[in-house]
């Protein structure tokens, strides 16, 4: 069975700025990959991130990249450049496959954007 | 245009009752689950399919039962033998269920449950 920590309930940042949402884990399995999921208000799950476990470059895709340290097991998602439109709660999962666990969803962070 | 939906959006139910949520995808999709979120919570999972005709129960299957008889279709049933079911619900569908390049889960809207 996995766990998920998300240390960090809620954040706040400045619009345009950046900030950096953690998150631990444990698992027994060595080939894993993980996810960042955002649910907005409308509560709508969304795909942010994907990271294999296996790899050992960190995951980007345009504002948003992870720091991966895999003997650690924390998987930190960063947003650059943060706008109105990120406001959201943030999930991390990771996932072993087989369709046995599923994904195994934090506590969320709810992350705030200041104008 | 391709995604999953799940109706209805909102519902409600009078206890003692079973209720069931619809969830269709057109992505062709071999792999589609059931989560339950809770106030102030992640997802846990209720259940899942990998191929039709084929499910697996999840974290918390007691009180629930899926069926699926067709790809596209997967529709969860609450019945009054879950106690607590008031929750948002949401569905999701993947490649396959198997971990590698086509695992990624993608979700429906969801459908908010109320016990009245």
């Amino acid at each position: 069975a996995q766990t998920v920590t998300q240390s960090q309930p809620e954040m706040s940042v400045q619009e345009a700025e950046t900030v950096t949402l953690s998150c631990t884990y444990d698992t027994s399995e060595s080939d894993y990959y993980l996810f960042w999921y955002k649910q907005p208000p409308s509560r709508q799950m969304i795909l942010v991130i994907r990271q294999e476990a296996y790899k050992q470059q960190n995951a980007t895709e345009n504002r948003f990249s992870v720091n991966f340290q895999k003997a650690a097991k924390s998987f930190s998602l960063k947003i650059s450049d943060s706008q109105l439109g990120d406001a959201a709660m943030y999930f991390c999962a990771p996932y072993s496959g087989g369709g046995a666990d599923g994904l195994t969803f934090g506590k969320g962070t709810h992350l705030i954007i200041q104008p | 245009d391709g995604g999953i939906t799940q109706s209805p959006k909102y519902l409600f139910r009078k206890e003692g009752q079973n209720v069931t949520l619809s969830c269709e995808q057109n992505l062709n999709h071999d792999a589609m689950y059931w989560y339950r979120q809770d106030p102030g919570q992640g997802l846990r999972l209720i259940y899942y399919s990998q191929i039709v005709n084929d499910f697996q129960k999840g974290d918390i299957a007691e009180g629930y039962s899926v069926s699926r008889e067709k790809k596209e279709s997967f529709p969860l049933t609450v019945t009054s033998a879950q106690k607590n079911p008031t929750a948002f619900y949401l569905c999701a569908s993947s490649i396959t269920g198997w971990a590698g390049d086509t695992d990624t889960q993608y979700f429906g809207p969801g459908t908010r449950l109320t016990v009245l």
